[in-house]
């Protein structure tokens, strides 16, 4: 079965930078875009961007240009999204999820909660 | 980018229920929507995909329907597990947008 594992959660000062790891497997790693969506407390669910483990090709919200960056090592099958300049705005759980061939996500990885605090 | 909208953003709701939520969007997309149901503490649960299709292992009790700008989710009798809050999602075009969600708690 599908399973995406993200790494643990982390506390990080303003102006740091965060690296989130997701580890998939039950399926084959390269044929599926990996997504990363991000809940604030109290907020909705945001979408940052994704990654084509086959390529390495990104899309990125517009919001988060500049800051994030998402990376893939297949001989690993894992993905990771870094997001620099932390504020306190940052503080989330951020998901990895599996992108269907249209676009939907199907399967979440369980969260990882990353705090931004002085 | 594409901005979509949740009607009602909470309401009370009772076991056996027959529970609908509204979706729009900003401009049309076609089908191209799912929903999603999140739980505190638990990742997203994608229930609907292309607007109307039931996700494999998703109770029969969720549909969805619609196209262009307004989409409906619909519980045909609300459990007790379906007490959560419920997300549509656009992946139209970049960047993918979600709904402000909708919560469903006990009445």
């Amino acid at each position: 079965q599908v399973q995406l594992v993200q790494s643990g959660a982390e506390v990080k000062r303003p102006g740091a930078s965060v690296k989130v790891s997701c580890k998939a497997s039950g399926y084959t790693f390269t044929s599926n875009y990996l997504h990363w969506v991000r809940q604030a407390p109290g907020q909705g669910l945001e979408w940052m961007g994704l990654i084509n483990p086959s390529g390495g090709i990104t899309t990125y919200a517009q919001k988060f240009q500049g800051r994030v960056t998402m990376t893939r090592d297949t001989s690993t099958s894992t993905v990771s999204m870094e997001l620099s300049s932390l504020r306190s705005e940052d503080t989330a759980v951020y998901y990895c999820a599996r992108g269907a061939v249209a676009g939907y996500s199907d399967s979440w990885g369980q969260g990882t909660l990353v705090t931004v605090s002085s | 980018a594409i901005r979509m909208t949740q009607s009602p953003s909470s309401f009370s709701a009772s076991t056996g229920d027959r529970v609908t939520i509204t979706c729009r969007a900003s401009q049309g997309i076609s089908s191209y929507l799912a929903w999603y149901q999140l739980k505190p503490g638990k990742a997203p649960k994608l229930l609907i995909y292309a607007a109307s299709s039931l996700q494999s292992g998703v109770p029969s009790r969720f549909s969805g329907s619609g196209s262009g700008t307004d989409f409906t989710l619909t519980i045909s009798f609300l459990q007790s597990e379906d007490f959560a809050t419920y997300y549509c999602q656009q992946y139209f075009s970049y960047p993918f947008t979600f709904g402000p969600g909708t919560k469903v708690d006990i009445k």
